[in-house]
């Protein structure tokens, strides 16, 4: 059964600060990997789709990488803003199938 | 990206009554959607997966009875919690997946469903 971990669970850093999300995965068999982000009492947004033929995705201030073979995947946030505080999620999907979450990183960034 | 539209954002009702809670894909057709429920401050937890004209496929500990879920459009879903009790209070949220490569779910706004 596919399991999928995120540390830190919780990460409070200045402004400014460039920090890195990590998240790993127990089953390399997956077909994408996905990260969102969740501000408290939304929904969720996508923020990169990483594919298991592809080993990185950017978008903005965000890069996100993938190693399928040792089953991780990282988020890299550049010169974070007090904005980017959020709920960060990490899940990935075998194919076909549901996607399988983390339990999320929680990021402050203090002005 | 793509838009999933979901109805009502918050809803409040008593103890026995049901409510109906619909979930849209706006601009792609989604041949399977899915439920999901999130307690305060935890993530994720799939209730089940809905395919477009069929039966849906629930989680195992996932009531289906009192959970109907109807898929009777490729984008529409609907979940309906049927006699509501206070231990259903959550935060409902659906996803919709095209059926074609690299398969993004893209997520609705969520749901609020208060029962008193």
């Amino acid at each position: 059964k596919q399991e999928v971990t995120q540390i830190p669970a919780a990460l409070s850093v200045p402004e400014g600060e460039n920090l890195v999300l990590n998240c790993s995965f127990t089953d390399s068999a997956i077909y994408n990997l996905q990260w969102f982000r969740q501000d408290p009492g939304k929904g969720l947004t996508s923020l990169l789709l990483i594919q298991s033929s592809q080993r990185e995705q950017t978008s903005g201030r965000l890069n996100a990488s993938l190693d399928k073979s040792s089953g991780r995947s990282t988020l890299y946030i550049a010169a974070s803003q007090p904005g980017d505080s959020a709920t960060y999620l990490c899940a990935v999907s075998p194919g076909n199938t549901p996607l399988v979450f983390g339990k999320g990183t929680r990021l402050s960034v203090i002005a | 990206g793509a838009v999933v539209s979901q109805h009502p954002s918050w809803v409040i009702c008593k103890s026995g009554t049901s409510v109906k809670i619909e979930c849209r894909s706006l601009d792609f057709q989604a041949t399977t959607m899915f439920w999901y429920r999130q307690f305060p401050k935890q993530s994720l937890m799939l209730m089940a997966t809905s395919n477009e004209g069929s039966k849906a496929t629930y989680e195992q500990g996932v009531e289906k009875d009192k959970f109907l879920i109807n898929h009777a459009s490729l984008t529409l879903s609907t979940l309906t919690v049927t006699s509501a009790h206070p231990e259903d209070s959550s935060f409902y949220i659906c996803s919709a997946r095209p059926n074609y490569p690299p398969y993004e779910q893209y997520f609705g706004p969520g749901t609020r469903l208060t029962v008193t």
